[in-house]
Formats: C-alpha cells, structure tokens, sequence
C-alpha cells in the first residue's frame, strides 16, 4: 500500500528535545521530507533527507532514515513554543512527482 | 518569486452553489497537485497535473469536483453543486520535476457551504 505512518500527538516541555516517528512503505522512495504546518497555514518545507543518507543535521533538527526499517525520524532539539504545530512526514514516489503523506503528528510544547 | 499563489483565502457559501478555487503555481514548476484537508480525513490528494496535463484524479470524490489548468501558470478546482461535507481547506501546491525540494504550498482557502 501507500500508507505513511505517524503517531497523532507528541507533548513535551519547552527545552526538552523532540522525536517524531515515522514509517513508510515505498523502498525506491528517493527523498523524504518533514513538512511543519503551523495554525491557519500551509505546510513548509521543513527538511528533507536523500534515501542513500542515514542522518541529516540542520541547526536544532536532525533527521534519522533507517532503509531496512522503513523508518525516519525528526529530532528537534531545545523545543521552543514556536515549535507547536503538526508535523507531516512524506514518501516520494518514484518517477511519479508525486509525494504520499503521513496522517501528522500534532506537536504541542508546553511552557 | 511570490510562492503559490491561492484565491480566495474564505469561501462561505450556500449548499447548491458552485464554487471556484483558484491557483496560480511558482514560475517555472512542472507539477501542480491539489489537496483537501479535513479533521476527520488528514491531507487527501485530490488531482495532480504534469505540464498542464491531468496525471491522477483518483483522489476526486465525485462527479461535482472538476479541476482544470488551461496554462502553465493557473488552475481551478470546482465544486458544482457544493454539499455542506465539501467544508475544508483545499491546498495548492507545486513543484519541479526533480523532486529534490518537495512541494511548495499555497495557503490554501478555507471553504465553508451552510
């Protein structure tokens, strides 16, 4: 199938770190990319990781693919109130264009 | 570049009515793809176009939805007659065809059929 993974809800403490998971089924997926959307807006890039890659770092966000598993993770580190939002994980389908969508996972940070 | 570009932001109107989304995606990009979002559903893939062309419109939930894209740099989606379950946020996004950067995404409009 099609599916893309993720848990619905993550809390967690401002200033403690955050690990958002997901699962996805497409092993010719090229790219996979976390999308952040933040209330009454559209989703924005937020990173996205090479499928020959195993991390990615980019300032507070690391980025974990594990191929065998078909699974990738998004820490973010030193959690701000600015992070609140919901995060969607997706899966590139090869030769397609197109891009297959987790459910997200709704991230609240709590002063 | 100003990003995808949506019109309307809102969109009230009554049960029956026809309603036009409208999209006019970054410059340059290959692909434009329409989504809707719902509480209950998450983010469904409506249609998505290659170079104008319709690719996949197996995400269209029936007959009242039609989407076009008469040119390189605007696309409509519309809803004839509009049901009060059409309520949504219906996003346009674009991208290239290489896919490094993933899509970039309109603000979306908000529609809301009473």
């Amino acid at each position: 199938g099609e599916d893309v993974e993720q848990s619905l809800f993550l809390s967690v403490r401002e200033g403690d770190s955050s690990v958002i998971n997901c699962t996805y089924t497409d092993s010719s997926s090229t790219y996979l990319y976390w999308y952040k959307q933040e209330p009454g807006a559209g989703l924005q890039l937020l990173t996205y990781i090479f499928s020959n890659m195993d991390m990615k770092q980019d300032q507070r966000l690391t980025v974990l693919l594990n191929k065998k598993d078909k699974h990738l993770s998004l820490r973010i580190a030193d959690t701000q109130t600015g992070d609140s939002a919901i995060y969607f994980c997706a899966e590139s389908k090869r030769n397609t264009g197109k891009l297959i969508f987790g459910q997200g996972t709704t991230l609240q940070v709590k002063p | 570049d100003a990003g995808v570009i949506q019109s309307p932001r809102h969109e009230v109107t009554e049960m029956g009515q026809e309603v036009t989304l409208r999209c006019k995606p970054i410059s340059g990009h290959d692909y434009l793809f329409w989504y809707r979002q719902t509480m209950m559903r998450g983010l469904e893939l409506l249609i998505y176009f290659n170079n104008n062309v319709p690719i996949d419109d197996s995400g269209m939930p029936e007959d009242r939805f039609s989407a076009k894209m008469p040119n390189a740099s605007f696309s409509t989606l519309k809803i004839q007659p509009s049901e009060p379950r059409d309520s949504a946020v219906y996003f346009c996004a674009s991208s290239l065809i290489s896919g490094a950067q993933g899509y970039t995404f309109g603000s979306g409009t908000r529609l809301t059929v009473v």
